[in-house]
């Protein structure tokens, strides 16, 4: 079983779309949870944290489950530039961000 | 701030062949660290680094060697190149640790023939 897991996609919406990511993880003693962006052919780029009370940032919702191991990414009104992989990444009690296989989305016109 | 530099950007090499990828950072980050990217694979990690003299091994190592004599520059070698080690090579620093956001280096596209 994979330390981080997410369902790869593609996840194919149309613009104005509210669309939800899930990811879970193994360890149970992990400690910060993040998800980052990723555009094609790019480099990864920190999208936000993930508090334990959950967090936003404008169109953005981050979710933590810790009962459950999972996080969730919630982007509402999505926009073409939304288009992209997103990564979910664990930081754990052995010292390692393990990342997931990243979950691609395509907003449509 | 340049951020994080990565060169060069692709490089094709034959088999047996030995390669050093540069990285460097210019914003005083302790903690720096080598990834690479496979297709249906999260990344990596390769080595990393706590601070300048200062190198340990993550995750897949086995192939490449770290050094870290200044802050600033992280160089990743590659000892005698294999296909298998095909991949996007990223490099990232953060001020102090794993825990933190991470910067990422715009990649290295390595295709070992």
């Amino acid at each position: 079983r994979k330390e981080v897991e997410q369902d790869p996609g593609p996840f194919n919406v149309p613009e104005g779309a509210t669309v939800a990511f899930n990811c879970t993880y193994s360890n149970s003693a992990s400690q910060s949870f993040f998800w980052y962006r990723q555009d094609c052919r790019k480099e990864p780029k920190l999208l936000m944290s993930v508090y334990s009370s959950g967090n936003e940032d404008g169109r953005f919702t981050a979710q933590l489950n810790r009962a459950s191991q999972y996080i969730s990414l919630l982007i509402r009104d999505s926009k073409l530039s939304d288009s992209a992989t997103y990564l979910c990444v664990v930081y754990s009690n052995t010292g390692k961000l393990i990342f997931g296989q990243g979950t691609t989305l395509q907003v449509k016109p | 701030n340049a951020g994080v530099t990565q060169t060069p950007k692709f490089q094709v090499l034959k088999t047996g062949q030995s390669m050093t990828l540069q990285c460097a950072q210019d914003m005083n980050h302790e903690y720096m660290s080598w990834y690479r990217q496979d297709p249906g694979m999260g990344l990596r990690l390769i080595h990393y680094s706590v601070g300048a003299g200062i190198t340990d091994q993550g995750e897949v190592p086995n192939g490449y060697n770290v050094s870290r004599s200044t802050t600033e520059d992280f160089p990743l070698r590659l000892l005698s190149a294999a296909p298998s080690q095909t991949s996007v090579y990223f490099c990232a620093s953060s001020y102090t640790g794993p825990a933190y956001e991470q910067y990422f280096g715009p990649g290295t596209r390595l295709t070992v023939t």
